[in-house]
């Protein structure tokens, strides 16, 4: 069984100021991990992902998560905060052929001028 | 297509009529994802469908949901005897097998009165 648990359900950061949102996950199997932001009334967009190689993965935005298997997370940082970057963030785990992917309860982030 | 298309946008009904929520995947992408995000919640993992077979249906709340998917393509989640908790937003996502990226469509925004 796979699940994601994700810390804090708001995050406030300040413009300029770094992002991180935390993520830890739960797998029997090598996990496929991912990241999605959602802005407000739209679907989910895919940030960034992990599936094998290297730990440290560069996403769209400025964005980079770095797995750590040894302490089971995916967090996900950004040097320097946009008021664009204001939306919903969810991290995923599945496997590969694996049924369905699993989100965690999702972070609000909030960017403050 | 060139993302997945979900009808209607919007749907508001009354309690105790069913509804039919369509999902159009993109094209070639043989596995199908529903989720249901409540307000302030994260995304509830309801149904997965490889091909025409759905072989986890675990996450559906209740026997008034169902949901099929025809000619390895267009899917509809049906439910049955609305209920005012089953106010939410229904989200379909494809993917080209299962584990991997999927690709969300907007989403229909259910509203039971």
């Amino acid at each position: 069984a796979q699940s994601v648990t994700q810390l804090g359900s708001h995050v406030s950061v300040s413009e300029g100021a770094l992002v991180l949102l935390r993520c830890n996950y739960s797998s029997s199997v090598p996990p496929y991990l991912f990241w999605y932001v959602q802005y407000p009334n739209q679907g989910l967009q895919l940030l960034l992902k992990y599936t094998t190689g290297a730990t440290l993965v560069k996403g769209i935005n400025g964005f980079e998560a770095e797995f750590k298997k040894s302490e089971t997370s995916f967090h996900l940082t950004k040097p320097s905060a946009h008021m664009s970057d204001a939306a919903e963030y969810f991290c995923a785990v599945s496997s590969p052929g694996g049924f369905k992917t699993i989100f965690g309860a999702g972070t609000r982030l909030f960017v403050k001028a | 297509g060139a993302g997945v298309s979900q009808s209607p946008s919007n749907k508001v009904t009354e309690k105790g009529k069913d509804v039919e929520l369509r999902c159009d995947p993109i094209s070639g992408h043989t596995a199908l994802y529903w989720y249901r995000q409540s307000l302030g919640q994260g995304l509830e993992f309801l149904i997965y469908f490889q091909g025409n077979s759905a072989p986890d249906k675990s996450g559906l709340p209740s026997d008034r949901f169902s949901a099929e998917r025809t000619g390895g393509s267009v899917s509809t989640l049906t439910i049955q005897r609305t209920q005012q908790e089953d106010s939410a937003v229904y989200l379909c996502a494809s993917s080209t097998y299962s584990g991997v990226e999927a690709f969300f469509g907007q989403g229909t925004r259910l509203t039971v009165v």
